[in-house]
């Protein structure tokens, strides 16, 4: 099972502020960096965000990342339709030494 | 530009073994580690395996430690996942990753396409 702990869905209606949670422990959030990734059916995953709020060139600034202690967010402000998708947390784990992902959460516009 | 392309799956029996090769070009392949990444039908990410850049250090998921082995030939720009007595909940799309500098631990940040690995009798 999952290290990482996701809420299974989120949504919205076009244009809101959706976030979403990743609950992790000492050993791999409270650790080491806090990366996020995009995924639409039958796809290769995308990172969205690395380094805990680093945005690769060529994601958009209103997808933003944040972290604080064991846990970390993904926030997509000013949602659209084509945001909708499965979005995963990642860290590696030093206990488990181990990259572990998120349990996906499935972002919808209402 | 980055690019990771898979390929070695199909139809196994339990049992049986399989290898996955994935090439890699656009980047300096034999500076970063290596990530598989394996998702099964209708299931979230499941990390599989790691390589440094050197192949020197060499990291599993539980349940495919003894089974499975990650390996790399920089001089080919290859990464190989060697599966062995494979078990129907192996069964998966099998992505390989490029990770974050030479050890690869702290980020994937390219993926391939993926291929289709089916564990059954």
């Amino acid at each position: 099972q999952s290290v990482l702990t996701q809420p299974p869905s989120a949504s919205g209606t076009p244009g809101q502020r959706v976030s979403i949670s990743c609950s992790g422990s000492r050993s791999n959030i409270g650790s080491n960096t806090v990366n996020w990734y995009q995924q639409f059916p039958g796809t290769a995953p995308k990172l969205l965000v690395y380094s805990d709020n680093q945005r690769p060139s060529g994601v958009p600034d209103r997808l933003s990342g944040s972290k604080s202690g064991t846990s970390a967010s993904l926030a997509i402000s000013g949602l659209q339709s084509e945001d909708e998708a499965d979005y995963y947390c990642a860290a590696w784990d030093d206990s488990l030494n181990a990259f572990v992902f998120g349990t996906g959460t499935k972002v919808t516009a209402l | 530009q980055v690019q990771l392309m898979e390929s070695g799956g199909g139809v196994v029996q339990p049992g049986r073994s399989l290898r996955l090769s994935c090439a890699a070009s656009g980047f300096t392949f034999s500076s970063y580690g290596i990530h598989w990444v394996r998702q099964a039908p209708g299931k979230g990410l499941e990390w599989v395996a790691l390589i440094s850049d050197d192949g020197s250090d060499k990291y599993y998921e539980e349940s495919v430690k003894g089974r499975f082995t990650i390996s790399r030939d920089n001089s080919k720009n290859m990464l190989y996942l060697q599966m062995n007595s494979l078990r129907v909940e192996d069964t998966a799309v099998y992505f390989c990753a490029k990770g974050g500098g030479s050890s690869g631990r702290f980020t994937a940040d390219a993926w391939g396409q993926g291929t289709l690995v089916t564990v059954s009798s």
